[in-house]
């Protein structure tokens, strides 16, 4: 059975404060890896897809690594703002790329 | 610029009844799924499609139905509700044409459904 784990379920920090979350997929048969933010009573909207090995992804004060071998990805947040509170996914396509597992998210509550 | 449109946004149903959650998209997109989201899961994929006339099923397919005739419109069925089906339901679409899982999902608002 596949598996995304996504650590820490729940994170709360203060404005200015940088922070990461992990995305936890398995190893092999690997197409991509996406990254998506979910904000309360809005609809998920993709961050980035990363497809290679050792791929970082940038937008703003956000930014993303991936470990193919090991099987886990880093999304980072610099200088947190009240705005970027919200859930983020982390999900991994299989079967062809045609079917994806979402991890349960990392909900992040920034206090300003 | 309308995107991924989900009707409708909440429905109470009786266990025992059916009905269809409706899902278009006007991005020209081949590939379509439907998710459920249940507190402290992942989004779980039900169904999904590649193009017209084909459809599959995801992780947790029973009870439900779904049906791809045109590229905008990938309704989904609920057969007969129970009370299990009590979700919030996501409809997604994205570029994949070919196998890869490279293209990024855009989803639409969501279908809060409650059966009693």
């Amino acid at each position: 059975i596949l598996n995304v784990e996504q650590s820490p379920q729940s994170l709360h920090v203060q404005e200015g404060d940088s922070t990461n979350f992990t995305c936890s997929f398995p190893s092999s048969n690997f197409y991509a890896l996406h990254w998506y933010r979910w904000e309360t009573a809005k609809s998920p909207e993709a961050l980035f897809v990363m497809t290679l090995n050792g791929d970082e992804k940038k937008k703003g004060r956000i930014s993303a690594t991936l470990n193919t071998k090991e099987g886990y990805s880093y999304l980072y947040i610099k200088g947190s703002q009240p705005e970027d509170s919200a859930t983020y996914l982390c999900a991994f396509p299989h079967t062809g790329g045609f079917k994806t597992i979402f991890g349960a998210g990392t909900r992040l509550f920034v206090k300003a | 610029n309308a995107g991924v449109t989900q009707t409708p946004k909440f429905q109470v149903l009786k266990t025992g009844q059916s009905m269809t959650l409706q899902c278009a998209q006007d991005m020209n997109h081949e590939y379509m799924s439907w998710y459920r989201q249940d507190p402290g899961m992942g989004l779980r994929l039900i169904h999904y499609s590649v193009g017209a006339g084909i459809t599959d099923q995801g992780e947790v397919p029973n009870g439900y139905n779904v049906s791809r005739s045109t590229t905008e419109d990938f309704p989904l069925r609920l057969l007969s509700a129970a009370p299990s089906q009590t979700s919030v339901y996501f409809c997604a679409s994205s570029h994949q044409r070919q196998q890869g899982g490279d293209q990024p999902q855009h989803f639409g608002d969501g279908t809060r459904l409650s059966i009693l």
